[in-house]
């Protein structure tokens, strides 16, 4: 059974950093592309960040392109997602998921629970 | 990159169909034969539900269908269950990156 479980997030100043990570398990990791994807209190579902299965290349919104790296440690299964210089524009729900394609998504086909980071003095 | 569009609710009763449309342009659901929907309950991860425009994950329902005509693509859910309220939301590939719609939020009356 394919999971995903997404840890890190919290309350942050604006200004300030905070790194999620997204631990995977059932599937052969290496083998897939996983992302993130945000969801603002009361909004729609938007895409953040990618990246390929063995790492070589990445994908950034334009919102959070310069400030957000994404990187994944294929030894431990597990994604991360670096976020600085974080606005209140940010506060969202960020969820990590496993896609199909080789870096940008065909289709998410399994989502974590999701993590709320909250950017707010 | 301008969300896909979707209207903001639907409605129906039990057992009835309801058809959400997903609306984008010829630079991603017209080009790309990669248009997926999901399905969120409050407070839940989304799930998928349509893959590449008509298939369904294993575990999917039947009564979920997916379906493309030029720029618009659909979701139909005949035979309406309560559990089917939720939050739907469409996503294409687009080549350099994905884009989703807006959501349409369905109530079973």
């Amino acid at each position: 059974e394919v999971q995903v479980l997404e840890s890190g997030g919290g309350l942050v100043q604006p200004g300030g950093s905070l790194r999620l990570s997204c631990a995977a398990s059932g599937f052969t990791f290496r083998n897939y592309a996983m992302s993130w994807v945000r969801q603002a209190p009361g909004k729609g579902l938007e895409w953040v960040s990618g990246i390929s299965g063995v790492g070589g290349d990445t994908y950034y919104a334009d919102s959070v392109k310069g400030r957000f790296t994404i990187s994944r440690d294929n030894s431990e299964n597990t994604v991360y997602l670096q976020m600085n210089s974080l606005t209140a524009e940010d506060t969202a729900v960020y969820y990590c998921a496993k896609v199909a394609g080789l870096l940008i998504p065909r289709h998410f086909q399994d989502w974590g629970q999701g993590t709320l980071v909250t950017v707010s003095s | 990159q301008s969300a896909l569009t979707q209207p903001r609710s639907v409605s129906g009763s039990p057992g009835q169909s309801v058809t959400i449309s997903c609306t984008g342009t010829s630079s991603d659901v017209g080009e790309y034969d990669f248009v997926s929907w999901y399905q969120q309950h409050p407070g839940k991860a989304p799930k998928l539900i349509i893959y590449d425009v008509t298939k369904r994950p294993s575990g999917v329902p039947d009564r979920f269908s997916g379906s493309k005509s030029g720029n618009t693509a659909s979701l139909t859910i005949p035979g309406l269950q309560a559990e089917d309220e939720a939050d739907y939301y469409c996503c294409s590939f687009a080549g350099s990156h994905v884009i989703f719609g807006g959501g349409t939020k369905l109530t079973v009356l």
